[in-house]
């Protein structure tokens, strides 16, 4: 049973475009941490969010964490082929992380 | 910086074969996880081990086995491959459960 769903599935935009992939649960998280994965690689950490109602950013790239700590989204500005990869969010559970399906982003040139 | 490491990257078997994967980390990490990954299906937990001499079973455990014996290092072990176990296998580390975990580059197992 996957606790987290991320939509879409797959998103391929052209280089310029704005994109948004959501993440999604009917739990409530103490946080979500979202993770990038380039083919090939194992999947690295880009930001945790804590708080609900968090907003953080990281160069083109905003976090948001629902207010009552069930959903987040990403969203990216003016996307670059650099940013092609698979988006990953992940939620504490006991010992471990429960970790969605994942969102495949194409940025074209 | 090595991080995680897994050995082998790549490897084909046999059905019915044995084989071991390694993952090794530098980051004196408590707590390691094996995971699997195939398209669509995101990454889903296989053992993991919250110390040095424990293992726990994770979502999909069945036809894996794993040991904990040095901090440092946590094998996965399939004492009979079947065709079902094709994936990417990733190994992760974290100082503690909650906290975000450092992954391996994966091993990529393909079995005939």
């Amino acid at each position: 049973t996957q606790l987290l769903e991320q939509s879409p599935q797959f998103l391929s935009i052209q280089e310029g475009e704005n994109l948004t992939v959501y993440c999604n649960s009917s739990s409530v998280f103490s946080s979500l941490q979202w993770y990038r994965q380039e083919p090939g690689e194992g999947p690295v950490l880009l930001v945790t969010v804590v708080t609900g109602g968090e907003v953080k950013k990281l160069k083109r790239l905003t976090f948001q964490f629902g207010d009552a700590r069930k959903d987040s989204s990403l969203h990216i500005t003016a996307a670059q082929p650099g940013d092609t990869g698979l988006y990953l969010c992940a939620g504490p559970n006991d010992y471990k992380l429960s970790f969605g399906a994942g969102t495949t982003v194409t940025v074209r040139a | 910086n090595a991080g995680v490491t897994q050995t082998p990257k790549f490897r084909v078997l046999k059905t019915g074969q044995s084989m071991t994967l390694l993952c090794a980390q530098d980051m004196n990490h408590e707590y390691m996880y094996w995971y699997r990954q195939d398209p669509g299906m995101g990454l889903r937990l296989i053992h993991y081990s919250v110390g040095e001499g424990t293992t726990a079973k994770g979502e999909v455990p069945d036809g894996y086995n794993v040991s904990r014996l040095k901090k440092q290092n946590f094998l996965l072990g399939l004492e009979s491959a079947a065709p079902s176990q094709t994936s990417v296998y990733f190994c992760a580390s974290t100082r503690t459960g909650n906290q975000p975990q450092h992954f391996g580059d994966g091993t990529r197992l393909s079995i005939l």
